[in-house]
């Protein structure tokens, strides 16, 4: 079983409609999560970082953590086709040198 | 925001070349800076964990001859590709994160693309 598992997509949606993108993790002393958007040939920005429980949104981005389920996923509402790119799942244990541990990431395709 | 300096942003050279890469924290210390590398549509792929004053901690399969790692000062870490070869060819990511924010996200840098003839 992978650390993190992420569907590799493509995911397909049409320009105004809410892409969900979800991400599941194995170890449970993981503390905090994180959504990375990577470009072609760019490197990862950071879009989204959720450390408890439940719902935490940023303009049109919402992140979701159930750490009982071991689940994590971003929400984009009113996807545009700048959104299209490759979005990276992120954990990390306890402590700020403790190293990220990567999906392998969505691709998510909004189309016109 | 935390801003993370990858320079440079593309090299190309000879097989044999040795390549080095600059990683430098802008605005803040960075006790610790993370080295990835990552193939075309392929994920990023940790290489090793640069810590400030002492070795790096290079992941399973990672030659840490083949590639050297020094973080001496608290803002600049820099890897060294050793007699590339076309194998090495990739594009290599460097992150870190700040001490003074949350259990905080790792901010990257904007890589660097090594080809190599």
């Amino acid at each position: 079983q992978k650390e993190v598992e992420q569907n590799s997509g493509p995911l397909s949606v049409p320009e105004g409609a809410i892409a969900s993108l979800n991400c599941t993790y194995s170890d449970r002393g993981s503390q905090s999560f994180f959504w990375y958007r990577q470009y072609s040939g760019k490197s990862p920005e950071l879009i989204m970082s959720i450390y408890s429980n439940g719902d935490k949104e940023d303009g049109r981005f919402t992140a979701q953590l159930n750490k009982a389920s071991q689940y994590v996923s971003l929400l984009i509402r009113d996807s545009q086709p700048s959104d299209s790119a490759t979005y990276l799942c992120a954990v990390k244990k306890t402590g700020t040198a403790s190293k990220l541990t990567f999906g392998t990431g969505t691709r998510l395709q909004v189309t016109l | 925001g935390a801003v993370v300096s990858q320079h440079p942003s593309r090299v190309i050279c000879k097989s044999g070349t040795s390549v080095k890469i600059e990683c430098r924290s802008l605005d803040f210390q960075a006790t610790t800076m993370f080295w990835y590398r990552q193939f075309p549509k392929q994920s990023l792929m940790l290489m090793a964990t640069s810590n400030e004053g002492s070795k790096a901690t290079y992941e399973q399969g990672v030659e840490k001859d083949k590639f050297l790692i020094n973080h001496a000062s608290l803002t600049l870490s820099t890897l060294t590709v050793t007699s590339a070869h076309p194998e090495d060819s990739s594009f290599y990511i460097c992150s870190a994160s700040d001490p003074q924010g949350a259990p905080g996200p790792q901010h990257f840098g904007d890589g660097t693309r090594l080809s190599i003839l």
